[in-house]
């Protein structure tokens, strides 16, 4: 079965401190993807990254980055000197190789960012 | 500008009342979704379509029912039967059968009066 773990619930930093929001998964394929979505207050989901499993190099995109790391199953994303407008739900998603339909959600991290 | 609208924003249902949530997309994507959000919970799947006049039972159908006459709408009902239906409800689509994203609405809050 697949599973997407997400072990924080809530963080909470002051802004420009670094942060890095965890995202372990289970999966017995061997072609799988990885997301991670960002969920503002506004209510929509928006996609920030998707990594296939067959590469593992880290991806930098300005202040974000991401460590996905297959020996121990996980798909870090770390918010370099965070910012009040990065406060929003995490979540980090799995999906099968091939055809697959079927995106398999963590429960999210709650980022707050203070002043 | 392309993407997913939903309407409405907010929807209130009586006991015993079926109400339709909408989900329109411009962007000529094959695949959309319904998916339900729960306070500290994650999406869960609810129903999908890959083509028009097709759709397929994801992991919480019960208590609800789609369409999809037409490619660029995907409308869900919450019947009667779904007992607790107060939710967030996201509509999504993606293009093709690989591993595209998926791109989201801005959502639907769903309460019972």
């Amino acid at each position: 079965a697949q599973k997407v773990t997400q072990a924080q619930t809530e963080i909470s930093v002051v802004e420009k401190e670094d942060v890095t929001l965890d995202c372990v998964y289970e999966t017995r394929d061997t072609t799988y993807y990885l997301f991670w979505y960002k969920q503002p207050p506004s209510g929509e989901l928006v996609f920030l990254i998707r990594r296939n499993s067959f590469d593992e190099q880290n991806e930098i995109s300005g202040r974000y980055s991401w460590n996905f790391q297959k020996s121990t199953s996980s798909f870090n994303f770390t918010i370099t000197a965070s910012q009040v407008v990065d406060s929003a739900v995490y979540f980090c998603a799995l999906t099968r190789g091939g055809s697959s339909y079927k995106l398999i959600f963590g429960s999210g991290t709650r980022l707050l960012v203070r002043p | 500008d392309g993407g997913i609208t939903q309407s409405p924003k907010y929807l209130f249902r009586k006991e015993g009342q079926n109400v339709t949530l909408s989900c329109e997309q411009n962007l000529n994507h094959d695949a959309m979704y319904w998916y339900r959000q729960d306070p500290g919970q994650g999406l869960r799947l609810i129903y999908y379509s890959q083509i028009v006049n097709d759709f397929q039972k994801g992991d919480i159908a019960e208590g609800y029912s789609v369409s999809r006459e037409k490619k660029e709408s995907f409308p869900l009902t919450v019947t009667s039967a779904q007992k607790n239906p107060t939710a967030f409800y996201l509509c999504a689509s993606k293009q093709g059968v690989g591993n595209q994203p998926q791109h989201f609405g801005d959502g639907t809050r769903l309460s019972i009066l």
